[in-house]
């Protein structure tokens, strides 16, 4: 098994421009998290779905981020318009629902200048 | 406001004696207690769990220990070898939630 696949691995970008980061969760997983790590505050829950429909976003800091799962293979998070307070690293995780063990990506190390 | 602390943002110990990382948490929902190991330029993995009704799990050289009383576990590895050097973090959930509360994470060396 592949594990859980994210993309980009690094993005620099510019204050002001658009990003996405994109995830695949481990085939069979009905659960997907998105997760934010910074020094300060550790790993914070962004969003999560359960079966494609969103759960929980309680977490996406503002409403410059969105995030959405159209099938069950595939999610996205995007920033729009991005700053700098947005630089950490942003992780995918999948589980089964109902299940507590979540499988983490490598993340991606977003840097916003 | 965090649910689940780490007050300990890093721990030295020597190769071979016991490492304890410990985290406290306020809510009194949660049932369900893991801990996950992150190396650099990885994602977390899990590593041990424990369920509010016991107060040890073991797994090889891990042990988790859980005070419900005190509101606080901890993470004993005996014994510690340098391969363990890593972040741990600490992380809670309530019953029928999919949701994991994460701690700042401590960061372990074991040195030689």
């Amino acid at each position: 098994d592949a594990g859980v696949i994210q993309s980009p691995r690094h993005e620099v970008t510019e204050m002001g421009q658009e990003v996405t980061l994109r995830c695949k969760p481990i085939s069979g997983h009905n659960s997907l998290f998105w997760y934010r790590q910074t020094m300060m505050r550790g790993l914070e829950l962004l969003i999560y779905f359960n079966n494609n429909v969103p759960i929980d976003d309680s977490g996406m800091p503002e409403d410059r981020f969105s995030a959405k799962m159209p099938n069950a293979s595939f999610s996205t998070l995007k920033i729009q318009p991005s700053e700098p307070r947005d630089s950490a690293v942003y992780f995918c995780a999948s589980s089964y629902v109902k299940t507590y063990e979540q499988y983490f990506g490598p993340g991606t190390r977003l840097t916003v200048t | 406001d965090q649910q689940v602390k780490q007050n300990s943002p890093s721990l030295s110990v020597q190769e071979g004696r016991i490492s304890i990382l410990n985290c406290d948490y306020t809510n009194s929902m949660f049932d369900y207690f893991l801990w996950y190991k992150k190396y650099p330029a990885e994602g977390p993995t899990f590593l041990i769990s424990i369920s509010s009704i016991k107060d040890k799990n073991e797994d090889g050289r891990f042990t988790v220990f859980l005070n419900k009383s005190a509101k606080h576990l901890s993470l004993h590895i005996v014994p510690s070898q340098p391969g363990d050097s890593a972040v741990y973090f600490c992380a809670a959930s309530g019953s029928r939630n999919d949701k994991l509360i994460f701690g700042t994470g401590t960061r372990l060396q074991v040195f030689p």
